[in-house]
């Protein structure tokens, strides 16, 4: 079936650190990706989006790649803030209806 | 304005008792869905409706039902609480079967 899965949490970052969290999925045909994030007490966002292989999504820093070749989707960021300190879930839509498919998130810690 | 407004944002209850979950989004979208986040923060979606109409309806038991009386506004009422029902709650919607999604603060709901 579809399933999306991330790295385990939780990652600690000193702040200006470079971020890496990752994403592989599967499914069948050619799914949009998603990267949501959730701050503490908060709703999720969309973040970012890809929609075919070899996209790239970027927002506020943000980036992560369609890699169909690898199923892969890796959320990065070049140097990372306090503030970004949240949950971060890879999602992936393969149908239409908005039955997005979670990960089952990252945490992100980034201290000061 | 809160986009998506979901009510109460904690609920703490008896086993066996019923309560009610209530969700408006003033977004003017028509489609509005129930997810369920468990203590992992795995995420996993409940039920859709596209204008009042049932769309998704996952593997939930049927103490949940979902009631829908205009398309901003998408309610879940929850009979004979059990302690599994402890989760964190989100409400959502989105314009069509759309991938962008908007999240509600969620309603965290205790079972003793």
């Amino acid at each position: 079936g579809n399933s999306v899965t991330q790295m385990e949490g939780p990652v600690t970052l000193s702040e200006e650190a470079f971020l890496t969290i990752n994403c592989t999925y599967t499914a069948t045909g050619y799914p949009s990706l998603f990267w949501y994030v959730q701050y503490p007490g908060e709703g999720l966002q969309l973040l970012l989006k890809a929609t075919k292989a070899d996209d790239k999504g970027s927002n506020k820093g943000f980036e992560a790649t369609y890699r169909k070749e690898t199923t892969s989707f890796h959320l990065e960021k070049g140097s990372v803030q306090v503030s970004d300190s949240a949950v971060y879930f890879c999602a992936l839509n393969y149908n239409q209806g908005g039955k997005l498919i979670f990960g089952q998130g990252t945490e992100l810690s980034v201290k000061p | 304005d809160t986009a998506v407004s979901q009510t109460p944002k904690y609920l703490v209850t008896q086993m066996g008792n019923d309560k009610s979950i209530k969700c408006e989004q003033n977004l003017g979208h028509d489609t509005m869905y129930w997810y369920k986040q468990d203590s992992k923060k795995f995420l996993k979606i409940m039920f859709s409706y596209n204008n009042k109409e049932l769309i998704i309806n996952e593997t939930v038991p049927n103490r949940f039902s979902p009631k829908s009386p205009d398309k901003a506004h998408l309610n879940l009422h929850i009979n004979s609480l059990e302690l599994g029902d402890s989760a964190v709650y989100f409400c959502a919607s989105s314009h069509g079967g759309g991938e962008k999604l908007f999240f509600g603060s969620g309603t965290q709901l205790s079972v003793l």
